[in-house]
């Protein structure tokens, strides 16, 4: 079955490097992505992985995939006050019709 | 430059009347997604279309309904609201099904609140 986790708090100070953590248990997984949500928004698509890959790096940010071991990680270098927010990874099945299945969040905050 | 806009932003109903939110996208997109998220939960879909045809969750109240009179424009109509009912509500869309990478793009959600 598919099931998505991570960690439902994180806290860094202002300028440290944040990392998020998630695993997943569906082995058929095609894509991976993370999903940023501020408060009272919808999601906005920060990155994504391929599955046949093992790190993707986007200007801070930093997707890391260890696909023995089912775990996805997203580094967050530099890390600002306006990151604060929920981080939510998701990912795609194989033949699954596009459907998204959504870890449970992560809350980030960010301390001066 | 929104590509995913819900109206309205915020929505308040009594217990039992029936509600209608709103979706439109400028991205010419095939698929369009409603999804509902509970307070510290994790985004649940409740159904989809592609193109005209439309595909509920096994798991979705009937109470949810939805309609898609063209491609920019998507409905989510709850017939009868009940306190659980009480969420943000998301449009999604994304230009096809997983033929190859086909992300979802977001609007800002509806809040639907329940007197």
């Amino acid at each position: 079955g598919e099931d998505v986790e991570q960690s439902l708090f994180l806290s860094v100070r202002e300028g440290d490097s944040s990392v998020i953590n998630c695993t997943y248990t569906d082995s058929s997984s095609t894509y991976l992505y993370w999903y940023k949500q501020e408060p009272g928004a919808g999601l906005q698509l920060l990155t994504y992985i391929f599955s046949n890959m093992d790190m993707k790096q986007d200007q801070r940010l930093t997707v890391l995939l260890n696909k023995k071991d089912k775990h996805l990680s997203l580094r967050i270098a530099d890390t600002q006050t306006g990151d604060s927010a929920i981080y939510f990874c998701a990912e795609s099945i194989t033949g699954g019709g596009n459907k998204l299945t959504f870890g449970t969040g992560t809350q980030l905050k960010v301390e001066l | 430059d929104a590509m995913v806009i819900q109206n309205p932003r915020y929505q308040v109903t009594q217990f039992g009347k029936p509600v209608t939110l709103s979706c439109s996208q400028t991205l010419n997109h095939n698929v369009m997604y409603w999804y509902q998220q509970k307070s510290s939960q994790a985004p649940k879909l409740l159904f989809h279309y592609y193109d005209k045809d439309f595909n509920n969750e096994a798991d979705t109240p009937d109470n949810f309904q939805s309609r898609r009179p063209n491609t920019s424009f998507c409905f989510l109509d709850i017939r009868s609201p009940g306190l659980g009912d009480a969420a943000m509500y998301l449009c999604a869309t994304s230009r096809d099904l997983a033929r190859d990478h086909q992300p979802q793009h977001f609007g800002d959600g509806t809040r639907l609140s329940i007197l």
